[in-house]
């Protein structure tokens, strides 16, 4: 599975949008973005994930570049509980091979 | 709550002790995941079973350590001989083998193991 690149961490303020960035340059055609975020002392959390198009849930919305070397999780109105690790992934078959992740840290 | 469950939450043993750690997956999964986290770490993967074959066991899984799930449903992950390094929050997930549209994986809440 293609290696992945997050910033360590990064503050957002409460009510504004959290971009997050992940860079997986590696990535082949058959390679799903995933992205989970870990609250502490939690198990993971299934966020959203995309294979080319952009994909919005309840959650967040994932913007996948054309080239799919990069991608970018957006949390449109971050609150305090959003702070927590989160976890870009790049996935071919059925394993998740978790990286340091970004910790995003919401502040009121 | 993804519908993953895991039993016990918590276990304090010492050191030599077994210990074993029991996972319920979303019903009719198929595919069931072991991980293992270290503070500060990210989850690592062990072991993945499909339906009752376990088809990957990670380096980290050492011969004290064993994963089973018979008959396909619930999973069991047994560590004998524990020793400190053992302590960590063992992670269990499910999914489902639908092709085409990814494999969202879910996980349980962890079970957190202290070796005293």
């Amino acid at each position: 599975d293609a290696k992945t690149t997050q910033p360590p961490s990064m503050d957002c303020a409460e009510g504004r949008a959290a971009n997050l960035p992940c860079n997986h340059s590696t990535i082949s055609g058959n390679e799903y973005v995933y992205w989970y975020r870990q609250i502490h002392s939690q198990g993971p959390q299934y966020i959203i994930h995309g294979l080319k198009n952009n994909e919005t849930n309840e959650m967040a919305s994932l913007i996948i570049t054309e080239d799919r070397k990069s991608s970018t999780l957006i949390l449109p109105h971050a609150t305090l509980r959003d702070t927590a690790v989160y976890y870009c992934i790049v996935i071919g078959d059925y394993k998740l091979s978790f990286g340091a992740g970004t910790t995003v840290t919401v502040r009121a | 709550d993804t519908g993953v469950s895991q039993d016990p939450r918590h276990k304090i043993t010492k050191r030599g002790q077994n210990v074993t750690f029991r996972c319920d997956p979303i019903s009719e999964h198929n595919r069931l995941y072991w991980y293992r986290q270290t503070l500060g770490q990210g989850p690592e993967f062990l072991t993945y079973f499909q339906n009752e074959a376990q088809l990957e066991k990670s380096r980290l899984l050492s011969d004290r350590f064993s994963a089973e799930r018979p008959k396909g449903s619930f999973s069991t992950l047994e560590i004998q001989r524990t020793e400190q390094g053992d302590s960590a929050m063992y992670l269990c997930a499910s999914s489902d083998l639908i092709t085409g549209s990814g494999n969202t994986i879910y996980f349980g809440e962890g079970s957190w193991l202290t070796v005293v």
